[in-house]
């Protein structure tokens, strides 16, 4: 069982909410990953980082940002939110060394009325 | 079009009957192939991964097959269970640990 967390499991906002997305992992990796995931379709990639200070953009484009602080530690906030960002958000992080095994949180579902 | 391609898009089969999964790729350079079980509602968890040189890996029920040669990959589930009802999702990186995900395939097993 891999040491990932996410908050909240379930978010259900009004529409022009700032929201948080919380993600955090005691496994020491440097490569954290935000993905996001409608039902019954495959992960996109919105965003990562390989380490303290370093964020990247995935290969969908996303209205939210991330920080990356401390290590452990890889938020994502949506200054306000739309109907539109309704969907399954699951955090990943890898490991240090080949081949990278990537541990994933159990996901927040975020619904936008 | 995907650089991933998973077949079936869902599948049905009997409590105890066994099932294969078929990952097709186009990803390159090839680096490793992973296959993940994803619960409803849950993050995906990791079943097995393969590099170029291993032609098979098993994790308990749950055994797959890589052919670099040909860009398929297959996950066989031997005495399918109720628990095995899932979403099975198949992973291609290249050599810049980038990742492509494929759709999945959603698995039901009836009693």
């Amino acid at each position: 069982e891999a040491d990932i967390y996410q908050t909240p499991r379930y978010l259900v906002i009004g529409t022009g909410k700032k929201i948080t997305l919380e993600c955090s992992q005691t496994m020491g990796h440097d490569k954290m990953y935000w993905y996001q995931q409608d039902p019954g379709m495959e992960l996109h990639l919105i965003h990562y980082s390989y380490g303290v200070n370093s964020t990247e953009k995935g290969d969908l484009s996303s209205e939210s940002t991330v920080s990356r602080i401390r290590t452990e530690h890889f938020p994502l906030t949506l200054e306000s939110a739309r109907p539109s960002h309704t969907s399954q958000y699951l955090c990943a992080s890898s490991g240090n060394r080949a081949p990278y095994e990537q541990y994933f949180g159990p996901g927040t579902r975020l619904t936008v009325t | 079009k995907n650089q991933v391609e998973q077949s079936p898009q869902s599948l049905i089969i009997l409590e105890g009957k066994n099932c294969t999964l078929q990952c097709n790729y186009t990803v390159s350079p090839f680096s490793n192939l992973r296959w993940y079980k994803q619960d409803t509602g849950r993050g995906p968890v990791s079943l097995t991964i393969m590099t170029f040189s291993e032609n098979t890996k098993s994790n308990g029920r749950y055994t797959a097959t890589l052919d670099a040669d040909t860009k398929q990959s297959s996950l066989h589930i031997t005495a399918s269970q109720l628990s095995d009802s899932a979403s099975y999702i198949c992973v291609v990186s290249d050599n810049n640990n980038d990742m492509r995900f494929g759709a999945g395939t959603r698995l039901t097993v009836k009693p």
